[in-house]
C-alpha cells in the first residue's frame, strides 16, 4: 500500500527552525518527484517546495525562497523540509506528496507547524 | 498566477441525494492539468479524480469529473455517508506549480 508518514513539526519560534520528515513505502520512492505543501488556519493550501527524483533539481516558492530547504535520502525513502527563519505566517499544516504527472497522489497525513514566541 | 474560485462554500445534502460541485479558473486550464481531491479531518488529502475526469484507484463510480477551459465540476451521484468531507480542486501550471481552490464543504442536511 502506497503510504507517506510526515514526523517532526511542533512549536517554533519566529526566527527559529525546525524539521519535517516524511517516510515513504509502498511504491519505488526513487523513480518520484516529491513535494511539500501547507494549509494555514483558515487559509487554501499553498505550494511550498519539491525535489527531483534523483535531487538534483528543487524548487520553492516564493513565499519560502531563501528560507526552506527541502531535500531527500533516497537510499532511506525520506523526504525532508529544512524550516528556517521561521515566521508567523508559517504556521500552517504541511503535508508531503508523491507527484504523479500533473497531480500529488498520496498525501501524508499532515504535520503541524506552530511559529508563536 | 491562476486563482480557483470553488462554489458553494458549504452544500447541505441528505445521503442518496447528487452533489454538484463547481470549480472555477482565472484562465483556461488544460484538461490534463486538473483534479479534485476530498479531505476529512485530520486524515490525509485524497485524490479522486485526475486529468479533469479519470477516476483514481479505488473511487467508486458515483464520483465524476467534467469540464474544460475555466469551469470545472465533480459530481457525487448517491451521496453515501462516508461521502461527507472538505472536497477542492487543483490545477497544475508554471508559477506556482500547483494552486488550489479554497474548499467546498459537503456536510449532511
Amino acid at each position: 500500500q502506497v503510504h507517506l508518514v510526515e514526523s517532526g513539526g511542533g512549536l517554533g519560534k519566529p526566527g527559529g527552525s525546525l524539521r519535517l520528515s516524511c517516510v515513504a513505502s509502498g511504491f519505488k520512492f526513487r523513480d518520484y518527484y516529491m513535494a511539500w505543501i501547507r494549509q494555514a488556519p483558515g487559509k487554501r493550501l499553498e505550494f511550498v517546495s519539491y525535489i527531483s527524483n534523483d535531487n538534483t533539481f528543487t524548487h520553492y516558492a516564493d513565499s519560502v525562497k531563501g528560507r526552506f530547504i527541502i531535500s531527500r535520502d533516497n537510499a532511506k525513502n525520506s523526504l525532508n523540509l529544512q524550516l528556517n527563519s521561521l515566521r508567523d505566517e508559517d504556521t500552517a499544516v504541511y503535508y508531503c506528496a508523491r507527484m504523479v504527472n500533473t497531480w500529488l497522489d498520496p498525501w501524508g497525513q499532515g504535520a503541524l507547524v506552530t511559529v508563536s514566541s | 498566477e491562476i486563482v480557483l474560485t470553488q462554489s458553494p462554500g458549504t452544500l447541505s445534502l441528505s445521503p442518496g441525494e447528487t452533489a454538484t460541485l463547481s470549480c472555477r479558473a482565472s484562465q483556461t486550464v488544460g484538461r490534463n492539468y486538473f483534479a479534485w481531491y476530498q479531505h476529512k479531518p485530520g486524515q490525509a488529502p485524497r485524490l479522486l479524480i485526475s486529468e479533469t475526469s479519470t477516476r483514481a484507484s479505488g473511487i467508486p463510480a458515483r464520483f465524476s469529473g467534467s469540464g474544460s477551459g475555466t469551469d470545472f465540476t465533480l459530481t457525487i451521484d448517491g451521496l453515501e455517508p462516508e461521502d461527507f468531507a472538505v472536497y477542492f480542486c487543483q490545477q497544475y501550471g508554471n508559477s506556482p506549480l500547483f494552486t488550489f481552490g479554497q474548499g467546498t464543504k459537503l456536510e449532511s442536511k
